[in-house]
């Protein structure tokens, strides 16, 4: 039963417009989430991350959102470049440093 | 600087034969996992560790074995091999407490194929 869920598999996105990405969680005790990012042939590398006390953070780029209430999390990168087709996995740990992951979004940026 | 370290990266195995992957780390991170990719599922915890000397099982750890005898290193271990371990394997290291917020680092992955 997994308790992080992705459920678009793919985005496609014209480069310098938004991606949005969604995440969505089950389990109410999950307190820090994260969002990696992977490419063909290599292992994820941490992106951005979020505590449950805040409801947004922010790095160049990439935003992510979080709302508590609806157990949904985002993630949003203006402007979207080639160099971020990549797949994008959300994750969540409930402060005992076990990291839960979703299934994945592949994002391709079109030029 | 490696980081974490997998060996090794490719690997083909016959139904019933064993095999061990190592993972190494170079940042003195006390806590290491062992996590497999297959598709439409994203990762899966196998085992964790949260200091030299100790091992926890994860989500999926039927078929595996693990060793911390070290702190730099972590091993996988599949005493017989099946066709539905057949997948992508990932290590990954990390702080404990607040250093925590810096997440995991992963290693680069060994692809097992079990025929």
């Amino acid at each position: 039963d997994q308790q992080v869920k992705q459920n678009s598999p793919s985005l496609s996105v014209q480069e310098g417009r938004i991606s949005i990405l969604n995440c969505d969680y089950t389990n109410s005790m999950f307190d820090y989430f994260l969002w990696y990012k992977k490419y063909p042939a290599e292992g994820p590398t941490f992106l951005i991350s979020i505590s449950s006390i805040k409801d947004k953070n922010e790095d160049g780029r990439f935003t992510v959102f979080l709302n508590k209430s609806a157990k949904h999390l985002s993630l949003h990168i203006v402007p979207s470049q080639p160099g971020d087709s990549a797949v994008y996995f959300c994750a969540a740990s409930a402060n005992d440093y076990k990291l839960s992951f979703g299934a994945g979004t592949t994002v391709t940026v079109r030029a | 600087n490696a980081g974490v370290t997998q060996t090794p990266k490719f690997r083909v195995l016959k139904t019933g034969q064993s095999m061990t992957l190592l993972c190494a780390q170079d940042m003195n991170h006390e806590y290491m996992y062992w996590y497999r990719q297959d598709p439409g599922m994203g990762l899966r915890l196998i085992h964790y560790s949260v200091g030299e000397g100790t091992t926890a099982k994860g989500e999926v750890p039927d078929g595996y074995n693990v060793s911390r005898l070290k702190k730099q290193n972590f091993l996988l271990g599949l005493e017989s091999a099946a066709p539905s371990q057949t997948s992508v394997y990932f290590c990954a290291s990390s702080y404990g407490g607040t250093l925590f917020n810096y997440g995991y680092t992963f290693g680069s992955g060994t692809r097992l194929t079990v025929v």
